[in-house]
């Protein structure tokens, strides 16, 4: 049974980076089949796409958060990672990592973490 | 457009059938997915690619297409139904490969 599980500081400082790592277990993060994805949803408001990931290290990102994101894959564990630079209180939201599939050019998340509440705050 | 609009809410009677709405231009050619949210609970994948099922998804539950629309249908609303509603799909362009709607809160009287 597929499992997703987000891992990182709960607390942020304006203007430094928010990290976060998502551990994968029942399934193979190298699955030809799937792409991993990070989204994120501010607290009463909607979901919103971060990015997405291939194994082979390809990347797709929202271009409205492309120049402070940086998503990656590490294979060997399992483990596909999220960085957001310069981080404001806007970017106070619960993040969830996911699993996504391609059907006919459209990423379809099938699969979600728990969530991971960051707050940015001084 | 990178954009799919979504009614903020929607209500139905217990038992009876509710439509939710999602529209985009990128509907035309893309499908829509859907997913319901409870409160304090991750997404839940509830139809994907215009009208199929995840394993375990009640057959109430049912995707259609037209234009530049996509809806999800629930025949027989349930109590448990009760939750916020998410279309997905992506936008023409490719620079947006996951697009959100807004969410309908979806209330069961």
């Amino acid at each position: 049974q597929l499992q997703l599980q987000e891992s990182g500081p709960g607390l942020v400082k304006p203007s430094e980076t928010l990290s976060l790592t998502c551990t994968v277990s029942g399934d193979s993060i190298s699955s030809s089949s799937d792409y991993w994805g990070w989204i994120r949803q501010p607290p009463g408001k909607g979901l919103e796409w971060i990015g997405s990931v291939y194994y082979s290290g390809t990347t797709f990102y929202n271009p409205s958060l492309k120049s402070r994101v940086t998503i990656s894959v590490d294979t060997s564990k399992n483990q596909f990672s999220l960085k957001l630079s310069s981080v404001t209180a806007a970017d106070t939201a619960v993040y969830y990592c996911a699993r996504q599939g391609l059907r006919r050019l459209v990423l379809v998340t099938d699969s979600w973490g728990q969530g991971s509440l960051v707050i940015v705050s001084s | 457009s990178s954009e799919l609009t979504q009614d903020p809410a929607v209500s139905v009677a217990l038992g009876q059938t509710v439509r939710i709405t999602c529209q985009g231009d990128s509907l035309r050619s893309y499908s829509a997915s859907w997913y319901l949210q409870k409160p304090g609970q991750a997404p839940l994948l509830v139809i994907y690619d215009k009208n199929n099922r995840p394993s375990g998804i009640p057959d109430r539950f049912s995707g259609s297409s037209s234009g530049d629309s996509s809806s999800l249908t629930i025949a027989g609303a349930q109590a448990e139904d009760e939750a916020d509603y998410y279309c997905s799909s992506r936008d023409n362009s490719g620079d947006h490969m996951v697009l959100f709607g807004g969410g309908t809160k979806l209330t069961v009287l």
